[in-house]
């Protein structure tokens, strides 16, 4: 598969709890972003990469949230001390010049 | 700051039916505009995009015009089937080039019934 793929599809925490998605990029694909998506809205843009410089944030991301993108490959998003508000899709793409290649998405619950 | 409008759905259609789907933008400058479609289960895919007033972007039948002069970007599809049933999203990119932090509209969810 030479998609975008992320993991876990699903994840159900307890507040308070700390979690951690991963996105795997196409493998050329040098910018990765992250987005997130709750029911009934469009994504919102949480932050993206270039290579393994963090780029730009939103204000949407929260002292509470952070990303890592190490050697430039795979990239992870943490978040800490969850809060039933951060129940929602998080989604990963990885871009080219041709557009943005977007994965599955993670659905965190917060219980 | 940026912001895409989208009709309401749902949308409910009988197969072979022509669809509209409105859509409309405020930004600075002059954004790309993209049509990404999430079939259930599925992550988003880019159906057709347009870089400059004017343009016209196409895939599988749909098709979208950048209107500068009314900012909107609505899609159209001449004879809808079942398989397009799916959830529609409009979007912008205001960075142009290769720069994909977009701005969606909330989504419209397309039904299309044999």
């Amino acid at each position: 598969d030479t998609g975008v793929s992320q993991n876990p599809r699903h994840k159900i925490t307890k507040r308070g709890q700390n979690v951690t998605f991963r996105c795997d990029p196409i493998s050329e694909h040098n910018r990765l972003y992250w987005y997130r998506q709750t029911l009934g809205q469009g994504p919102e843009f949480l932050t993206y990469f270039q290579n393994e410089a963090q780029l730009e944030k939103s204000r949407l991301l929260s002292d509470r949230f952070s990303a890592e993108r190490p050697k430039g490959s795979f990239s992870t998003l943490e978040i800490q001390r969850t809060e039933q508000g951060d129940s929602a899709m998080y989604l990963c793409a990885s871009t080219l010049q041709t557009g943005a290649f977007f994965g599955q998405g993670t659905r965190l619950t917060v219980v | 700051g940026d912001s895409v409008t989208q009709m309401e759905g749902p949308v409910t259609l009988s197969e072979e039916a022509f669809l509209t789907i409105n859509c409309t933008y405020t930004a600075t400058g002059y954004p790309s505009l993209f049509w990404y479609v999430q079939y259930p289960g599925e992550g988003l895919q880019l159906l057709l995009k347009a870089t400059k007033a004017d343009d016209k972007g196409s895939n599988k039948g749909f098709e979208a015009t950048y209107r500068k002069e009314t900012t909107s970007f609505h899609l159209e599809k001449g004879s809808v089937q079942v398989s397009d049933s799916a959830v529609y999203f409009c979007a912008l990119s205001a960075g142009g080039g290769s720069n994909y932090k977009l701005t969606f509209g909330k989504g419209t969810l397309l039904t299309v019934n044999p």
